[in-house]
């Protein structure tokens, strides 16, 4: 069946560091990847939408100098919160598409700021 | 704004219940409309889904009941179980396969 895997699950990182997100589709090939960020809250906030060999659209109030992607084949595509501060902190999920109804989330990159 | 709204927050019904969880939608060009269901420490698990095209889909216990006119649809889960007991999101989108999330409902199912 389809899945789709995040690593890592949890990180902790300081204030002002960088980390970096992956996530891999596995049993098919995903037209597009959308990462979003749920909060504390439980609201989903869509970061970007990637499809390969096409420009990442970011939404408003994310950036590609904040929150740059890569997404070099039909399975993996990466995310990194760069300069992370208390406000980055949530859970980031990567949506990978298996077709125009079905996309596919993964369990999630919980990130916590100290 | 809010484009895609939940309700109620939370709910809570006896197990063999029908549950019934309730969304609502602003952009009339939202056409596809998928439930998650999101256990805690997960990431949300495409439950059943519906195009605007249709007024119905039925996947086992899970039924969506769409009303385009309305813009409304609604999520009932037959014969509640324990294991049911989750956050449930309505979620919408368009032509540019962007979903937007409703908040959630909370679901408890008590034995």
């Amino acid at each position: 069946g389809a899945l789709v895997y995040q690593y890592p699950r949890r990180t902790i990182c300081k204030s002002g560091t960088s980390m970096r997100m992956e996530c891999q589709a596995v049993g098919f090939q995903a037209t597009s990847v959308a990462w979003y960020r749920q909060s504390p809250q439980k609201t989903f906030e869509l970061i970007a939408l990637s499809t390969v060999n096409s420009a990442i659209k970011y939404e408003q109030n994310f950036t590609q100098e904040k929150f740059p992607i890569s997404h070099p084949n039909l399975s993996f595509s990466s995310m990194t919160v760069l300069n992370a501060y208390l406000e980055d902190r949530g859970l980031y999920l990567c949506g990978a598409r298996l077709n125009q109804d079905t996309q596919y989330f993964g369990p999630g990159t919980r990130l916590l700021v100290l | 704004q809010q484009q895609v709204r939940q309700s109620p927050q939370s709910l809570t019904v006896w197990e063999g219940e029908t549950a019934i969880l309730n969304c609502s939608y602003e952009d009339s060009t939202f056409n596809y409309f998928p439930w998650y269901q999101q256990f805690p420490g997960e990431g949300p698990a495409l439950l059943i889904s519906i195009r605007s095209v249709s007024d119905k889909k039925e996947d086992g216990r899970f039924t969506i009941f769409f009303n385009k006119r309305e813009k409304k649809l609604s999520l009932h889960i037959t014969d509640s179980q324990p294991g049911d007991s989750a956050t449930y999101f309505c979620a919408a989108s368009g032509s540019f396969n962007k979903l937007t999330f409703g908040a959630g409902t909370r679901l408890a199912v008590c034995p």
